[in-house]
């Protein structure tokens, strides 16, 4: 089992720029999250999904499109890149009341 | 909404010396507490948690404590080893609704061999 797989790695953007981060976990879980993660600071949540065909904002989703395309995958869009959302960001995946998994993370940086 | 705070952001000790990280919470429903480390290039990986059903869960050389009252959780490493050289999290969350996970701002370890 790979868990949760995050693509691509790396990335570098233009400002104005559109890009879609994709992830997948293969461990049947109900509920996926997005996460950010910037210098000096935690993780803070951008989107999550419940289950499949059910999306909500979290804490910082302004700039940021998501969508549940089936029970294994998440994906979070940038229609705009902005160079505040140069971060590293994180898709990590649950079920019922079990922790959290996360992926290794999408470098993201944007000039 | 949940506000954890975390402390030290970062911290050093000698090969075998313990380690305390400590965590506070504001939100009075939470009642999950997961711990993460987190190595360079590499996403959270748990390593111990939680639920305020209990003060203290102990898993070798890792134990986390618990006081609902004061809301404060702590982590413990004993006997630390080069190899838990890593940014450790703290984090809180509810086990109902989104259980979206409240992260504190993390404490860089670094054990000297």
């Amino acid at each position: 089992n790979a868990g949760v797989t995050q693509t691509p790695k790396f990335q570098v953007l233009k400002t104005g720029q559109s890009m879609t981060l994709q992830c997948a976990q293969d461990m049947n879980h109900n509920s996926m999250y997005w996460y950010r993660q910037d210098p000096g600071m935690g993780l803070r949540l951008i989107y999550y999904s419940a289950s499949e065909g059910t999306t909500d904002k979290g804490e910082v989703p302004n700039g940021y499109n998501v969508s549940r395309l089936n029970k294994r995958e998440f994906s979070l869009r940038l229609e705009s890149a902005a160079p505040s959302q140069t971060s590293v960001y994180f898709c990590a995946s649950m079920k019922g009341n079990q922790p959290q998994h996360f992926g290794d993370g999408t470098r993201l940086s944007i000039l | 909404g949940e506000n954890v705070e975390q402390h030290p952001s970062t911290l050093s000790v000698q090969e075998g010396d313990s380690a305390v990280i400590k965590c506070t919470y504001s939100d009075s429903a939470s009642n999950y507490f997961p711990w993460y480390k987190q190595e360079l290039g590499k996403g959270p990986q748990l390593i111990i948690d939680i639920r305020s059903n209990v003060g203290e869960k102990k898993d070798q050389r890792i134990a986390v404590t618990l006081n609902k009252t004061a809301k404060h959780f702590s982590l413990h490493i004993t006997e630390t080893q080069p190899e838990d050289s890593a940014v450790y999290f703290c984090a809180a969350s509810r086990d109902t609704g989104r259980r979206a996970l409240t992260f504190g701002s993390g404490t860089r370890l670094q054990v000297q061999p």
